[in-house]
């Protein structure tokens, strides 16, 4: 079992342009929740995916937008990047309606210049 | 809604030594809570976890933690502090859709 694998590991991007990153889930699973971790804090919770839908959304603009295919992957969309979008993303994959943890991805880092 | 708090933001301890890391949270149901450790520049890995039932839960790598819901506390504990332990550990606290909320995270460097 691969786990969680996210791609790519590391990109350099320009402000103002899009940004697609990507994620498997650990097999079993059919939800991917998405978080950013900014240099020194925790992570924050973007959105989370079930059944190709969004099922809940932190506190983050349209600019982060997702989805979720039929074979559970799921890709993070982030348009007109900012400096402030600098950070690691993280995806967890989980299996909804179990009482089991969200396990995670090594995390794609994403640097805005 | 829910938030974690983590008091202290860097500890240094000696190896050998006890560690205990602290956790308060808020939550208005009986919550979820995690302890992940992160080492530089990767993803998250699960130490424990506490859903229901013993307060006293064991994880990996010889790390328990304690719910006390009297505290909102989930304080995270090991007896004897190896060098490979120097890592920034997370509390979370979740929902049972898994939408989790961390702290702010808990640097441990561990001296010789």
């Amino acid at each position: 079992d691969a786990g969680v694998t996210q791609s790519p590991t590391h990109l350099i991007k320009t402000r103002g342009q899009q940004v697609t990153l990507r994620c498997s889930p650990k097999s079993g699973h059919d939800t991917v929740s998405w978080y950013q971790q900014a240099l020194g804090q925790g992570p924050q919770f973007i959105f989370q995916y079930y059944e190709e839908e969004e099922r809940q959304r932190g506190n983050f603009p349209d600019r982060f937008s997702g989805h979720q295919f039929p074979n559970y992957s799921s890709e993070l969309n982030v348009n007109a990047l900012l400096l402030g979008d600098s950070a690691l993303y993280l995806c967890a994959s989980s299996f909804l309606g179990a009482r089991t943890e969200a396990f995670f991805g090594q995390g794609t880092r994403l640097t805005v210049v | 809604a829910q938030s974690v708090t983590q008091p202290d933001i860097h500890i240094t301890v000696s190896e050998g030594a006890s560690l205990e890391l602290r956790c308060n949270y808020s939550y208005g149901a009986t919550p979820y809570l995690f302890w992940y450790v992160q080492s530089p520049g990767q993803g998250l890995q699960l130490l424990l976890k506490y859903f229901s039932g013993d307060t006293l839960v064991q994880g990996i790598k010889g790390f328990e933690a304690e719910f006390k819901r009297s505290q909102s506390s989930f304080n995270l504990r090991k007896p004897s502090v190896h060098w490979s332990d120097a890592a920034e550990y997370f509390c979370a606290v979740g929902d049972h859709d898994y939408k989790l909320s961390f702290g702010a995270g808990t640097t441990v460097t561990v001296r010789a």
